[in-house]
Protein backbone atom coordinates (compact mmCIF):
# COMPACT_ATOMS: atom_id res chain seq x y z
CA UNK A 1 0.00 0.00 0.00
CA UNK A 2 1.26 3.36 -0.72
CA UNK A 3 0.40 7.46 -0.28
CA UNK A 4 -1.47 8.26 2.64
CA UNK A 5 -4.45 6.36 4.32
CA UNK A 6 -7.04 7.91 6.36
CA UNK A 7 -9.94 5.84 7.93
CA UNK A 8 -12.34 5.93 8.57
CA UNK A 9 -13.81 7.33 5.66
CA UNK A 10 -17.16 9.00 7.05
CA UNK A 11 -18.11 9.32 10.66
CA UNK A 12 -20.81 10.24 12.46
CA UNK A 13 -20.99 10.84 16.42
CA UNK A 14 -22.89 12.53 18.89
CA UNK A 15 -21.38 15.48 20.87
CA UNK A 16 -20.50 13.60 24.52
CA UNK A 17 -18.92 10.77 21.95
CA UNK A 18 -14.94 9.95 22.06
CA UNK A 19 -13.91 8.48 18.62
CA UNK A 20 -10.32 9.00 16.75
CA UNK A 21 -9.28 9.88 12.99
CA UNK A 22 -6.38 7.71 11.90
CA UNK A 23 -3.90 8.47 9.28
CA UNK A 24 -1.16 6.55 8.07
CA UNK A 25 1.82 7.21 5.13
CA UNK A 26 4.12 4.85 3.63
CA UNK A 27 6.00 7.60 1.81
CA UNK A 28 8.76 7.72 4.27
CA UNK A 29 8.14 11.36 5.01
CA UNK A 30 9.25 12.60 8.29
CA UNK A 31 6.42 15.71 8.52
CA UNK A 32 2.58 14.90 8.84
CA UNK A 33 -0.53 17.39 9.14
CA UNK A 34 -4.29 18.16 10.09
CA UNK A 35 -6.56 19.96 7.92
CA UNK A 36 -10.30 20.99 8.45
CA UNK A 37 -12.04 21.97 5.26
CA UNK A 38 -15.53 23.34 5.96
CA UNK A 39 -18.30 23.93 3.10
CA UNK A 40 -16.95 27.59 0.98
CA UNK A 41 -13.88 27.81 3.14
CA UNK A 42 -9.99 27.21 2.54
CA UNK A 43 -8.38 24.23 3.68
CA UNK A 44 -7.31 25.56 7.41
CA UNK A 45 -3.77 23.88 8.90
CA UNK A 46 -5.12 22.66 12.28
CA UNK A 47 -1.82 20.21 13.72
CA UNK A 48 1.72 20.47 12.24
CA UNK A 49 3.96 17.16 13.57
CA UNK A 50 8.03 17.14 12.44
CA UNK A 51 9.88 14.06 13.51
CA UNK A 52 7.17 12.96 15.32
CA UNK A 53 7.31 16.25 17.49
CA UNK A 54 4.25 18.91 17.53
CA UNK A 55 5.65 21.98 16.08
CA UNK A 56 2.35 23.65 15.53
CA UNK A 57 -0.98 23.85 16.75
CA UNK A 58 -2.76 26.23 14.88
CA UNK A 59 -4.96 27.81 17.24
CA UNK A 60 -7.40 24.85 17.36
CA UNK A 61 -9.80 24.19 20.73
CA UNK A 62 -8.60 21.46 23.23
CA UNK A 63 -11.21 18.91 22.25
CA UNK A 64 -9.15 17.88 19.42
CA UNK A 65 -6.40 16.44 19.82
CA UNK A 66 -3.52 14.87 18.38
CA UNK A 67 -0.91 11.86 18.82
CA UNK A 68 1.93 11.17 16.03
CA UNK A 69 3.47 7.79 17.73
CA UNK A 70 5.67 7.54 14.60
CA UNK A 71 6.98 9.08 11.65
CA UNK A 72 4.17 7.24 9.77
CA UNK A 73 1.26 6.98 11.86
CA UNK A 74 -1.13 10.20 13.00
CA UNK A 75 -4.34 10.16 14.96
CA UNK A 76 -6.58 12.89 16.07
CA UNK A 77 -8.94 12.46 18.81
CA UNK A 78 -12.03 13.93 18.90
CA UNK A 79 -13.91 14.30 22.39
CA UNK A 80 -16.91 16.68 23.33
CA UNK A 81 -17.46 17.98 19.93
CA UNK A 82 -19.87 20.44 18.66
CA UNK A 83 -22.13 20.82 15.42
CA UNK A 84 -19.82 23.76 14.18
CA UNK A 85 -16.90 20.63 14.31
CA UNK A 86 -18.84 18.94 11.28
CA UNK A 87 -15.96 19.01 8.56
CA UNK A 88 -13.77 17.25 5.81
CA UNK A 89 -10.71 16.18 7.78
CA UNK A 90 -7.58 15.63 5.56
CA UNK A 91 -4.14 14.46 6.51
CA UNK A 92 -1.03 15.04 4.64
CA UNK A 93 2.36 14.04 4.50
CA UNK A 94 5.61 16.01 3.29
CA UNK A 95 9.43 15.00 3.38
CA UNK A 96 9.99 17.81 5.61
CA UNK A 97 8.81 20.96 6.22
CA UNK A 98 11.07 22.50 3.63
CA UNK A 99 9.14 23.78 0.65
CA UNK A 100 7.67 20.44 -0.48
CA UNK A 101 4.43 19.16 -1.78
CA UNK A 102 2.17 17.78 0.95
CA UNK A 103 0.87 15.05 0.23
CA UNK A 104 -2.83 14.16 0.89
CA UNK A 105 -5.30 11.77 2.35
CA UNK A 106 -8.89 11.25 1.08
CA UNK A 107 -10.23 12.42 4.48
CA UNK A 108 -12.45 11.67 6.87
CA UNK A 109 -16.13 13.43 6.43
CA UNK A 110 -17.13 14.06 10.10
CA UNK A 111 -20.76 14.76 11.17
CA UNK A 112 -21.14 15.91 14.55
CA UNK A 113 -25.48 15.23 15.43
CA UNK B 1 -8.26 38.76 5.81
CA UNK B 2 -7.36 35.68 3.16
CA UNK B 3 -3.70 35.85 2.01
CA UNK B 4 -4.23 33.54 -1.32
CA UNK B 5 -7.09 34.21 -3.29
CA UNK B 6 -9.49 32.77 -5.62
CA UNK B 7 -11.53 34.89 -7.19
CA UNK B 8 -13.62 32.46 -9.79
CA UNK B 9 -15.39 29.69 -7.91
CA UNK B 10 -15.65 27.99 -11.24
CA UNK B 11 -14.95 28.10 -15.22
CA UNK B 12 -16.18 26.29 -17.66
CA UNK B 13 -13.92 25.22 -20.81
CA UNK B 14 -14.60 23.48 -23.81
CA UNK B 15 -12.14 20.23 -24.73
CA UNK B 16 -9.21 21.09 -26.25
CA UNK B 17 -9.05 24.64 -25.56
CA UNK B 18 -7.29 26.36 -22.79
CA UNK B 19 -7.79 26.48 -19.25
CA UNK B 20 -6.75 29.42 -17.50
CA UNK B 21 -6.89 29.48 -13.44
CA UNK B 22 -5.70 32.61 -11.79
CA UNK B 23 -4.25 33.03 -7.82
CA UNK B 24 -3.83 35.93 -5.94
CA UNK B 25 -1.53 36.74 -3.30
CA UNK B 26 -1.29 39.10 -0.33
CA UNK B 27 2.28 38.20 1.94
CA UNK B 28 5.32 39.20 0.11
CA UNK B 29 7.27 36.34 1.72
CA UNK B 30 5.97 33.70 0.60
CA UNK B 31 8.21 31.86 -2.13
CA UNK B 32 6.97 28.69 -3.30
CA UNK B 33 3.32 28.25 -4.69
CA UNK B 34 1.70 25.39 -5.71
CA UNK B 35 -1.39 23.45 -7.18
CA UNK B 36 -3.89 20.69 -6.07
CA UNK B 37 -6.15 19.03 -7.84
CA UNK B 38 -9.39 17.73 -6.21
CA UNK B 39 -11.59 15.37 -7.08
CA UNK B 40 -15.14 14.50 -5.09
CA UNK B 41 -14.54 12.17 -2.42
CA UNK B 42 -10.89 12.31 -2.76
CA UNK B 43 -7.80 14.70 -1.42
CA UNK B 44 -6.05 17.33 -2.79
CA UNK B 45 -3.13 15.55 -5.49
CA UNK B 46 -0.32 17.70 -6.08
CA UNK B 47 -0.29 19.44 -9.73
CA UNK B 48 2.46 21.25 -10.11
CA UNK B 49 4.76 23.93 -7.52
CA UNK B 50 7.30 26.82 -8.64
CA UNK B 51 9.45 28.61 -6.40
CA UNK B 52 9.54 32.47 -6.18
CA UNK B 53 12.93 32.35 -8.10
CA UNK B 54 11.48 31.13 -11.58
CA UNK B 55 8.47 32.48 -13.50
CA UNK B 56 7.22 29.73 -15.20
CA UNK B 57 7.01 26.16 -14.97
CA UNK B 58 5.96 23.26 -17.42
CA UNK B 59 5.05 20.12 -17.05
CA UNK B 60 3.46 18.34 -20.21
CA UNK B 61 -0.13 20.13 -20.41
CA UNK B 62 0.36 22.07 -17.23
CA UNK B 63 2.34 25.49 -17.26
CA UNK B 64 2.20 27.43 -14.04
CA UNK B 65 3.59 30.93 -14.24
CA UNK B 66 4.48 33.75 -11.51
CA UNK B 67 3.88 37.58 -11.50
CA UNK B 68 5.93 38.36 -8.10
CA UNK B 69 5.46 42.16 -8.64
CA UNK B 70 1.81 41.56 -9.19
CA UNK B 71 1.85 38.79 -6.42
CA UNK B 72 -0.32 36.67 -9.20
CA UNK B 73 0.29 32.96 -10.38
CA UNK B 74 -1.75 31.20 -13.01
CA UNK B 75 -2.38 27.80 -14.17
CA UNK B 76 -2.84 27.20 -17.92
CA UNK B 77 -4.02 23.62 -19.08
CA UNK B 78 -3.15 23.10 -22.72
CA UNK B 79 -5.27 21.62 -23.87
CA UNK B 80 -7.98 20.73 -21.91
CA UNK B 81 -9.58 17.70 -21.47
CA UNK B 82 -12.98 16.20 -19.34
CA UNK B 83 -10.70 14.07 -17.30
CA UNK B 84 -8.88 17.46 -16.46
CA UNK B 85 -12.53 18.59 -14.86
CA UNK B 86 -12.43 19.17 -10.53
CA UNK B 87 -11.94 21.63 -8.04
CA UNK B 88 -8.29 23.25 -8.50
CA UNK B 89 -6.43 24.72 -5.46
CA UNK B 90 -3.62 27.37 -5.57
CA UNK B 91 -1.23 27.12 -2.15
CA UNK B 92 1.51 29.27 -1.10
CA UNK B 93 4.23 28.77 1.54
CA UNK B 94 7.19 30.28 3.06
CA UNK B 95 10.76 28.30 3.53
CA UNK B 96 11.67 29.94 6.70
CA UNK B 97 10.22 31.23 9.94
CA UNK B 98 8.23 29.90 12.49
CA UNK B 99 5.84 28.74 9.72
CA UNK B 100 7.59 27.12 7.70
CA UNK B 101 6.42 25.03 4.87
CA UNK B 102 2.74 25.70 6.16
CA UNK B 103 0.88 25.84 2.79
CA UNK B 104 -2.06 28.76 2.97
CA UNK B 105 -4.37 27.53 0.56
CA UNK B 106 -7.00 29.15 -1.67
CA UNK B 107 -10.84 28.54 -1.64
CA UNK B 108 -10.70 27.00 -5.05
CA UNK B 109 -11.96 26.99 -8.59
CA UNK B 110 -14.39 24.54 -10.07
CA UNK B 111 -13.29 23.80 -13.66
CA UNK B 112 -15.79 22.17 -15.88
CA UNK B 113 -14.56 20.98 -19.37
CA UNK B 114 -17.14 20.18 -22.07
CA UNK B 115 -16.94 17.54 -24.29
Amino acid sequence: ETGVTQTPRHLVMGMTNKKSLKCEQHLGHNAMYWYKQSAKKPLELMFVYSLEERVENNSVPSRFSPECPNSSHLFLHLHTLQPEDSALYLCASSHDRSNQPQHFGDGTRLSIL
Amino acid sequence: DQQVKQNSPSLSVQEGRISILNCDYTNSMFDYFLWYKKYPAEGPTFLISISSIKDKNEDGRFTVFLNKSAKHLSLHIVPSQPGDSAVYFCAASRNYGGSQGNLIFGKGTKLSVKP
